[in-house]
């Protein structure tokens, strides 16, 4: 079973303020997403990212894949209360190119509050 | 474009009863999930169909857990008899076709096992 764990599990701030989240494991994935989701909601994917090293930006939103496709980032810079919720990383198992027929495994995901 | 649409949104039961889930994925959209997302978790998938094929279960609970999509378009997730730790949200998703396409999750049902 390949496992992803995202760190930090909770983060909270002040809107204006920086934040980082991670998203690591010892396997490798051929691509990998980000989701949010929101109270009585399912998920929304973000983003997805395929090459290692690839790097990808969504308005205040930067996301990262690893050179070795084992890990990623999501940074959001100067984040306002509209951020809050639990954002969430999946990767599809597999090498460069390879798939596994759409089957994710998520992370625990990490609870972001800004807080006005 | 109307979304995935998941029903009940809420069910609350005692320990040992049979519920079931209803999704009705995207027009169009040949693969179906069904996710259990416990509380403070991701979301871990139970079975994945493609048309009204079975593609992955390997992580359904197949003594208490089955799922169905005879027509390959509705589907149906069935507990039977549920246990306190089914309590969680069961999450729809589907997609166009497999591999990496965009999955597109339902609101979710929210089920409470006391």
């Amino acid at each position: 079973t390949q496992l992803l764990e995202q760190s930090p599990q909770f983060l909270s701030i002040q809107e204006g303020e920086n934040l980082t989240v991670y998203c690591n494991s010892s396997s490798v994935f051929s691509s990998l997403q980000w989701y949010r989701q929101e109270p009585g909601e399912g998920p929304v994917l973000l983003v997805t990212v395929v090459t290692g090293g690839e790097v990808k930006k969504l308005k205040r939103l930067t996301f990262q894949f690893g050179d070795a496709r084992k890990d990623s980032s999501l940074h959001i810079t100067a984040a306002q209360p509209g951020d809050t919720g639990l954002y969430l990383c999946a990767g599809e198992p597999g090498n460069a190119g390879g798939t596994s027929y759409g089957k994710l495994t998520f992370g625990q995901g990490t609870i972001l509050t800004v807080h006005p | 474009e109307a979304g995935v649409a998941q029903s009940p949104r809420y069910k609350i039961i005692e320990k040992r009863q049979s519920v079931a889930f209803w999704c009705n994925p995207i027009s169009g959209h040949a693969t179906l999930y069904w996710y259990q997302q416990i509380l403070g978790q991701g979301p871990k998938l139970l079975i994945q169909f493609q048309n009204n094929g079975v593609v992955d279960d390997s992580q359904l609970p197949k003594d208490r857990f089955s799922a169905e999509r005879l027509k390959g378009v509705d589907s149906t997730l069935k507990i039977q008899p549920a246990k306190l730790e089914d309590s969680a949200v069961y999450l729809c998703a589907s997609s166009s076709r497999e591999g990496t396409d965009t999955q597109y999750f339902g609101p979710g049902t929210r089920l409470t096992v006391l």
